[in-house]
């Protein structure tokens, strides 16, 4: 039991790349969600999906893009990466509305150049 | 949107002393209030909970309290140890737990 596995675990991008990050849980979890944590920022929710087949924006989602493919896995797309999105990514899910607990995966370190 | 503030930033402790990690919160719709820990390097993990039908719980040497009409909650370590040095988050659940804002962090040290 893995419980939520990301990767990469540290990317280096020039501005205007583009790349996924992949996320996937098997704890069997409806919902699942991306957050981006900056210094003194605490986490920001970027999107999340509250049940297989729906996505919903969070608090910052501008320049980002998710597909819940499948019951365990979410992904993020940055499609045009700015040094704004330096930041760590975490992935995190939860049983379902009702239980709350948020299990995060290890992180995603991205460096936009 | 909902917003949480989260004080102090940094907060030093001898051990065996008490530390007390304050929130608010701005939306009264808010219903669900948890705390992560989050050692240097780590992922986030919740170590204690509250609803907002429940004034305080407890588990061993962690307490959370919440005010609803003041809208404040507040995280309480007693008997501190090395090993509770991290960084501790507060959050704050509308929507029944779809959306989470979380609050900037409080570095705690313990000092041996």
């Amino acid at each position: 039991n893995a419980g939520v596995t990301q990767t990469p675990k540290f990317q280096v991008l020039k501005t205007g790349q583009s790349m996924t990050l992949q996320c996937a849980q098997d704890m069997n979890h409806n919902s699942m969600y991306w957050y981006r944590q900056d210094p003194g920022m605490g986490l920001r929710l970027i999107y999340y999906s509250a049940s297989e087949g729906t996505t919903d924006k969070g608090e910052v989602p501008n320049g980002y893009n998710v597909s819940r493919l499948n019951k365990r896995e979410f992904s993020l797309r940055l499609e045009s990466a700015a040094p704004s999105q330096t930041s760590v990514y975490f992935c995190a899910s939860s049983l379902d509305r009702i239980s709350y607990e948020q299990y995060f995966g290890p992180g995603t370190r991205l460096t936009v150049t | 949107g909902e917003n949480v503030e989260q004080h102090p930033s940094t907060l030093s402790v001898q051990e065996g002393d008490s530390a007390v990690i304050k929130c608010t919160y701005s939306d009264s719709a808010s219903n669900y209030f948890p705390w992560y820990k989050q050692e240097l390097g780590k992922r986030p993990q919740l170590i204690i909970d509250i609803r907002s039908n429940v004034g305080e719980k407890k588990d061993q040497r962690i307490a959370v309290t919440l005010n609803k009409t003041a809208k404040h909650f507040s995280l309480h370590i007693t008997e501190t140890q090395p090993e509770d040095s991290a960084v501790y988050f507060c959050a704050a659940s509308t929507d029944y737990g779809n959306q989470f804002y979380f609050g900037t962090g409080t570095s705690l040290t313990v000092i041996p």
